[in-house]
């Protein structure tokens, strides 16, 4: 079974720019989520698609956007670049929106902001 | 509130040893508690969870402890091995609210010395 993928696997971008990361969930599942790993600290939480439909947001501004398509596969957009944004952006699927569901990672995106 | 709490923020052990984590929390409506396993380069892998109706749980060398009275819960690796060697993370969830957002603590780098 094909785990999440996610591209590309780096990117370098400059403040200003914007940018788009992909993700494919394991197939079969439904829920699509992404999170925010800077350097040395946790993961973040960003955005959670089930259905096709935003269903939950993080504490993050709103620059920060997605959506999920109807193969459940999905984007993460990000406009005006900071050098904060520097980070490995990770998705996430699980089977389903259901309670007690695992989520199952990707391998991430590395995003680099010069 | 939604914080959760993880120490140490590193970890060496001699092969062999019992390598253990420690996380804490402060919602009590948290039900969901899955550690995740991390190698450099590579998504977090899910290793173990456990639910809060238990108090132990066991897969192989990997065993969490839960307390919920205390609000704690522990991950311990029995017979450390250098392939154990990675960062790990706690999590919670507020798997029966509908919100699935996976509260991550800070990591714990493990390094196991052959």
């Amino acid at each position: 079974e094909a785990g999440v993928t996610q591209s590309p696997t780096h990117l370098i971008k400059t403040r200003g720019q914007q940018v788009t990361l992909r993700c494919s969930p394991i197939s079969g599942h439904t829920s699509v989520y992404w999170y925010q790993q800077a350097l040395g600290l946790g993961l973040q939480f960003l955005l959670w698609y089930d259905e096709g439909e935003e269903r939950n947001r993080g504490n993050f501004p709103p620059r920060f956007s997605g959506r999920q398509f109807p193969n459940y596969s999905s984007e993460l957009n990000v406009n005006a670049l900071e050098l904060e944004d520097s980070a490995l952006y990770l998705c996430a699927s699980s089977l389903d929106g259901g309670a007690w569901q695992p989520q199952h990672f990707g391998d991430g995106t590395r995003l680099s902001i010069l | 509130q939604q914080q959760v709490k993880q120490s140490p923020q590193s970890l060496i052990v001699q092969k062999g040893g019992i390598s253990i984590i420690n996380c804490a929390y402060e919602n009590t409506a948290f039900d969901y508690f899955p550690w995740y396993q991390q190698f450099p380069g590579k998504g977090p892998a899910l290793l173990i969870a456990i639910r809060p109706d238990v108090s132990e749980k066991k897969e192989g060398r990997f065993t969490i402890s839960f307390n919920k009275s205390a609000k704690q819960f522990s991950l311990h690796i029995m017979d450390s091995q250098p392939g154990d060697s990675a960062t790990y993370f706690c999590a919670a969830t507020l798997a029966g609210s509908g919100t699935y957002k996976y509260i991550f603590g800070t990591g714990t780098r493990l390094k196991v010395l052959a």
